[in-house]
């Protein structure tokens, strides 16, 4: 049974939408993150918050933006979808210490055409 | 600074082959915990294993076993007699303290029967 959850899991939307992905989860972590995966495989750090009110633009630079008004909230926003965006986005949360590592999300498969 | 590398792209294996994928890391840190995660075709990332500096010792699980050895920096994972199932990519992490989770580049894993 997930503790996170991501919705859609898949979306195919036109360019210029306003689009946000939903992430969940119910363990009470503060801290959550967003991968951008590209058929590459490579995991892409986009944005990340250590707790409610807190976030921070991670390793690659990203059009999309995140808010963290409540600790089991982390949605992001592309403002504006572009067919550049076509990608896996995962959501993951951890405890304070990452002994555990992270829980990830299903992922939302994003295609923009 | 942390580092992980997995130098193997794609591997591909026939059924029942054994195979090792291979991860390095770097680190300054003499607390640290390793990670493997697995992501199937379905796109989530799901957690194998972890391991803490301090507990070198070997571990299997059914046809799954890890390698842990201090002395040459590697955490390496061996899946014995593959089969199709295992097919998926492979990810490799590196965690210290309250510092994020950095991830290998993967190893695309392809076994056929």
């Amino acid at each position: 049974e997930a503790d996170i959850y991501q919705t859609p899991r898949y979306l195919v939307i036109g360019t210029g939408k306003k689009i946000t992905l939903e992430c969940s989860q119910t363990m009470g972590h503060d801290k959550m993150y967003w991968y951008q995966q590209d058929p590459g495989m490579e995991l892409h750090l986009i944005h990340y918050s250590y707790g409610v009110n807190s976030t921070e633009k991670g390793d690659l630079s990203s059009e999309s933006t995140v808010s963290r008004i409540r600790t089991e909230h982390f949605p992001l926003t592309l403002e504006s979808a572009r067919p550049s965006h076509t990608s896996q986005y995962l959501c993951a949360s951890s405890a304070n210490r990452v002994h555990y590592g992270y829980t990830f999300g299903s992922g939302t498969r994003l295609t923009v055409v | 600074a942390q580092k992980v590398t997995q130098a193997q792209t794609e591997i591909s294996v026939v059924e029942k082959e054994d195979v090792t994928l291979d991860c390095v890391y770097e680190t300054r840190d003499t607390t640290y915990y390793l990670f493997w995660y697995k992501q199937p075709p379905s796109g989530e990332l799901v957690f194998l294993i972890r391991r803490n500096s301090f507990d070198e010792q070997n571990e299997i699980s059914g046809r799954y076993s890890w390698n842990f050895q201090k002395s040459t920096s590697s955490f390496n994972f061996t899946i014995t007699a593959s089969q199709v199932v295992d097919s998926a990519v492979y990810f490799c992490a590196l965690g210290e303290g309250f510092q994020k989770l950095v991830f290998g580049t993967g190893t695309r894993l392809l076994v056929s029967p």
